[in-house]
């Protein structure tokens, strides 16, 4: 069984220039997470998805982030514009459900560097 | 929310001695405990994980042990090998939500 599949795996831009993730879950997943995990610590999460509906996003920084999945499968996150302070590995996770004990499968990530 | 400590932040073992990792949270209420191992380049992979209606798990070299009146969990990795190296992560979970510690870099030295 495939896992979750992250792209681009590196990405480097300038600073003020967009960026966009893609992240596919694994197959039956309902409940898709993009979390932020700067070097030498632990994921922080920034989104939650229960199939199209993000039910947490109360960490996302909305003035420049977004993100979207539309049929509840993929799913894409979006920094417009990057700053610095961006430079981090961005991860996506997928579980079964949402409940507090659903495993949740990690991503490769996409590590991000704005210069 | 949740607060998870984990300690140490880096460790370092003979290979085939045993390393153990600790962690302790904040909200009585966090009833799921997994831990991830995380190797350079790559995402977190969980390697176990413990319900808080259970004391301890076993799989393999790899153990999970939980006390809930202290609000503390601990990995226990035996006979420990050089692909053991990496870093791990311990998490609770709170309102649907996993709150990770900051990890540990093991280092298995041959």
């Amino acid at each position: 069984e495939a896992g979750v599949v992250q792209s681009p795996r590196y990405k480097i831009i300038e600073k003020k220039q967009p960026v966009a993730f893609w992240c596919n879950p694994i197959s039956g997943h309902n409940t898709l997470y993009w979390y932020l995990q700067n070097l030498g610590q632990g994921p922080e999460l920034l989104i939650r998805y229960e199939n199209e509906e993000a039910v947490d996003d109360s960490q996302l920084p909305k003035d420049r982030f977004s993100a979207e999945r539309l049929k509840g499968v993929d799913s894409t996150l979006k920094i417009q514009p990057a700053e610095l302070g961006d430079s981090a590995v961005y991860l996506c996770a997928s579980s079964l459900g949402a409940g507090d004990t659903d495993t949740q499968y990690f991503g490769p990530g996409t590590r991000l560097t704005v210069l | 929310g949740e607060n998870v400590e984990q300690h140490p932040s880096t460790l370092s073992v003979q290979e085939g001695d045993s390393a153990v990792i600790k962690c302790t949270y904040s909200d009585s209420a966090s009833n799921y405990f997994p831990w991830y191992k995380q190797e350079l380049g790559k995402g977190p992979q969980l390697i176990i994980d413990i319900r808080s209606n259970v004391g301890e798990k076993k799989d393999q070299r790899i153990a999970v042990t939980l006390n809930k009146t202290a609000k503390h969990f601990s990995l226990h990795i035996t006979e420990t090998q050089p692909e053991d190296s990496a870093v791990y992560f311990c998490a609770a979970t709170y309102g649907n939500q996993f709150y990770f510690g900051t990890g540990t870099s093991l280092t298995v030295i041959p």
